[in-house]
């Protein structure tokens, strides 16, 4: 199994800049998580997905955060325009279904160093 | 609301000794899961173990192993037999079972094992 996949691993962009990042599942998890990690705020989560719907996104920051899950495979966490502010380590996670063995563990992806100057 | 409280920010610990990290958490609910997770240097978020509120045993994953104290809400992680490579961060992890999208983190307890 590959794990979570993400990409780009590091991302340096300018302010005012678009930034899209992206997260690739663990294949049959049904859960899908976006973190926000910084010294100042920790480990913080931004929005999840259940069956490519969204659950709860009260931890996007803004109106310029948006996420989206096309398909069980695939999802995007988006920020238009970019700030310095939100120069963070982004992590994608994924868990299984509630019933399946180590239901509710998230595994998680290696992470996207973003840097906005 | 819940929280998870990790009062020691940096701890130390000689190669091969024991070391053990601690935990706090607060919740009004009865049912939850609790995680242990390793962040090293290059970052990557790693299960180390996990408990069942339900489970009186406490979990153990080889070197390993978690003091689960539901009453006082405490939650230790022990490392025995400490290696190099256990030099991370380590953060405990709340889950509620009635809301399984959020898991909620301490603030983290960096480790360095010496040689």
């Amino acid at each position: 199994d590959a794990g979570v996949i993400q990409s780009p691993r590091h991302e340096v962009t300018e302010m005012g800049q678009e930034v899209t990042l992206r997260c690739k599942p663990i294949s049959g998890h049904d859960y899908l998580f976006w973190y926000r990690q910084t010294m100042m705020r920790g480990l913080e989560l931004l929005i999840y997905f259940n069956n490519n719907v969204p659950i709860d996104d009260s931890g996007m920051p803004e109106d310029r955060f948006s996420a989206k899950m096309p398909n069980a495979s695939f999802s995007t966490l988006k920020i238009q325009p970019s700030e310095p502010r939100d120069s963070a380590v982004y992590f994608c996670a994924s868990s299984s279904p509630p019933n399946a063995g180590g239901a509710d563990t998230q595994y998680f992806g290696p992470g996207t160093r973003l840097t906005v100057l | 609301a819940q929280t998870v409280t990790q009062s020691q920010p940096e701890m130390s610990v000689q190669e091969a000794e024991t070391v053990t990290l601690s935990c706090t958490y607060d919740t009004s609910e009865n049912n939850y899961y609790l995680f242990w997770y390793k962040q090293p240097p290059s970052r990557q978020m790693i299960l180390v173990i996990r408990q069942e509120a339900y489970k009186q045993q406490n979990a153990t994953e080889n070197r390993f192993s978690v003091n689960f104290q539901k009453a006082a809400k405490s939650f230790s992680l022990k490392i025995s037999d400490s290696q190099l490579g256990d030099t991370a961060m380590y953060f405990c992890a709340f889950m509620n079972v009635r809301n399984t999208g959020k898991l909620i983190f301490g603030q983290g307890t960096t480790l360095q094992v010496k040689p």
